[in-house]
C-alpha cells in the first residue's frame, strides 16, 4: 500500500502562468477528491470523481480550474492564468467506497505559491 | 456549513489523556461523526468514526453523547507526535459527497 501520492510537492510560479498538479490515488480506489487548503483553515472541497466521471464541482472551482481523471486512474488539476489568491495547499484524497461510512485517504498535498 | 463546533486550540502534557470536544447540535439520525487529524506539513489522516455507540481503535476512542449532539475524541496517552489539528466532521446523505472541514482544534503537546 503506497498511499496517495501527489506531484510536485511544491510549485512556485508567476502570476498569469498555468500550472498542473498530479494525483495518484491508492490502487483500486474509484473515488478521488480534490481539496484546497489555505493557511489556518481546514481543507475546502473542490471536486470529486467516481471513476473517470467528474460528478461534483464546488463553486470555488472557477473556470480557470479544470480537473481530469482519464481512465479512472490518476487525476490532474490544472489552474490557468494563476492569481496570487490561488496560493494554497492542494490536497488529493481517494476512497474505496461509495456509501457511508466513507474513509478518505489523503495525499501529502502540493503547495502552490503564486508570485 | 461545517455544522460542528470545536475549540480553536488545546494543550496537553505528554503521557496524559486528552479529551477533544465537538458540538454538533444539528446532527441528523443518519449522520456519521468522523475525526481526522492533520500533522504539520501533511495531508489529513483518518482517526476514527462512529454513529451512535462509543468506538475504540488503536489510535483513539470516540465517546458519543446519548443525544448525539456532542462527541469527544480521547487520546489515552498523548505523545509529541499527536500534536496536530484535529477535525470533527459530520458526514451523511444530507451533506453531499464531500467532507466539510471546519478550522479544527490545534492540539499542542508539552514535554
Amino acid at each position: 500500500d503506497t498511499g496517495v501520492s501527489q506531484n510536485p510537492r511544491h510549485k512556485i510560479t508567476k502570476r498569469g502562468q498555468n500550472v498542473t498538479f498530479r494525483c495518484d490515488p491508492i490502487s483500486e480506489h474509484n473515488r478521488l477528491y480534490w481539496y484546497r487548503q489555505t493557511l489556518g483553515q481546514g481543507p475546502e472541497f473542490l471536486t470529486y470523481f467516481q471513476n473517470e466521471a467528474q460528478l461534483e464541482k464546488s463553486r470555488l472551482l472557477s473556470d480557470r480550474f479544470s480537473a481530469e481523471r482519464p481512465k479512472g486512474s490518476f487525476s490532474t488539476l490544472e489552474i490557468q492564468r494563476t492569481e496570487q489568491g490561488d496560493s494554497a495547499m492542494y490536497l488529493c484524497a481517494s476512497s474505496p467506497r461509495r456509501f457511508e461510512p466513507e474513509t478518505q485517504y489523503f495525499g501529502p498535498g502540493t503547495r502552490l505559491l503564486v508570485l | 456549513d461545517a455544522k460542528t463546533t470545536q475549540p480553536n486550540s488545546m494543550e496537553s502534557n505528554e503521557e496524559e489523556p486528552v479529551h477533544l470536544p465537538c458540538n454538533h447540535s444539528t446532527i441528523s439520525g443518519t449522520d456519521y461523526i468522523h475525526w481526522y487529524r492533520q500533522l504539520p506539513s501533511q495531508g489529513p489522516e483518518y482517526v476514527i468514526h462512529g454513529l451512535t455507540s462509543n468506538v475504540n481503535n488503536r489510535m483513539a476512542s470516540l465517546a458519543i453523547a446519548e443525544d448525539r449532539k456532542s462527541s469527544t475524541l480521547i487520546l489515552h496517552r498523548a505523545t509529541l507526535r499527536d500534536a496536530a489539528v484535529y477535525y470533527c466532521i459530520l458526514r451523511g446523505y444530507n451533506y453531499g459527497q464531500n467532507f466539510v472541514f471546519g478550522p479544527g482544534t490545534r492540539l499542542s503537546v508539552l514535554p
